[in-house]
């Protein structure tokens, strides 16, 4: 299984809302990333697991909260986004950091804030 | 501060000829470096890597070399094929994967 599971794939949230973005992997990939990508632009990085510990933040926002309850799972926690905030935001993951191997990627979650 | 750099926008080939991205970076400090391929709305995907001590590394139509000196590494696909059209984007990698800004390859039938 090489698959990076994101779900769900669309969300329309209000501005006022809590939503959470989940990701998934089973390859025992010890390193989950975070990415934001607006259109016509690439990827930013927002935040690196590593070990199921927080080692990257890349200056994001409060409103954006990251947890790894556990090796295989990513969730971003969304609450009193603006509608700036509306991308596509992909998790990836890998061998952990520095290990020289491909990064995994999903399909992302195509976020509206209203 | 950009420490990849994809400096092309945009490369149009025709089919069965050799296309080149070509890619820059300002961090020395990276291990390795990647290619993805990616289509609007999705994930990317991985096609081919380099370890920083290589300077060549090839599967099937895709090459990749790296000159450290230059710090440039360039991705050649050949031949070139109507399906490979995409954004094609290059990442350093450490402890984190940074992103080039892409390059929209349209490969001509």
């Amino acid at each position: 299984d090489t698959e990076v599971t994101q779900t769900p794939k669309h969300l329309v949230m209000g501005m006022t809302n809590k939503k959470s973005l989940k990701c998934e992997q089973h390859m025992g990939h010890r390193a989950m990333y975070w990415y934001k990508q607006k259109a016509k632009k690439p990827p930013e990085l927002m935040f690196v697991y590593s070990y199921e510990k927080l080692s990257i933040n890349e200056s994001v926002p409060s409103r954006f909260s990251p947890e790894c309850p556990n090796s295989s799972l990513l969730n971003l926690h969304l609450h009193a986004l603006q509608p700036e905030d509306s991308a596509l935001y992909l998790c990836a993951s890998s061998s952990p950091p520095g290990g020289n191997t491909e990064a995994f990627f999903g399909q992302g979650t195509r976020l509206t804030v209203v | 501060d950009q420490q990849v750099k994809q400096n092309s926008p945009s490369l149009s080939v025709q089919e069965g000829r050799i296309s080149i991205l070509n890619c820059d970076y300002t961090n020395s400090m990276f291990d390795y470096f990647l290619w993805y391929k990616k289509y609007p709305a999705e994930g990317p995907t991985f096609l081919i890597s380099i370890s920083s001590i290589k300077d060549k590394n090839e599967d099937g139509r895709f090459t990749v070399f790296l000159n450290k000196s230059a710090k440039h590494l360039s991705l050649h696909i050949v031949p070139s094929q109507p399906g490979d059209s995409a954004v094609y984007f290059c990442l350093g990698g450490s402890e984190k994967l940074v992103f080039g800004k892409g390059t929209k390859l349209t490969v001509n039938p």
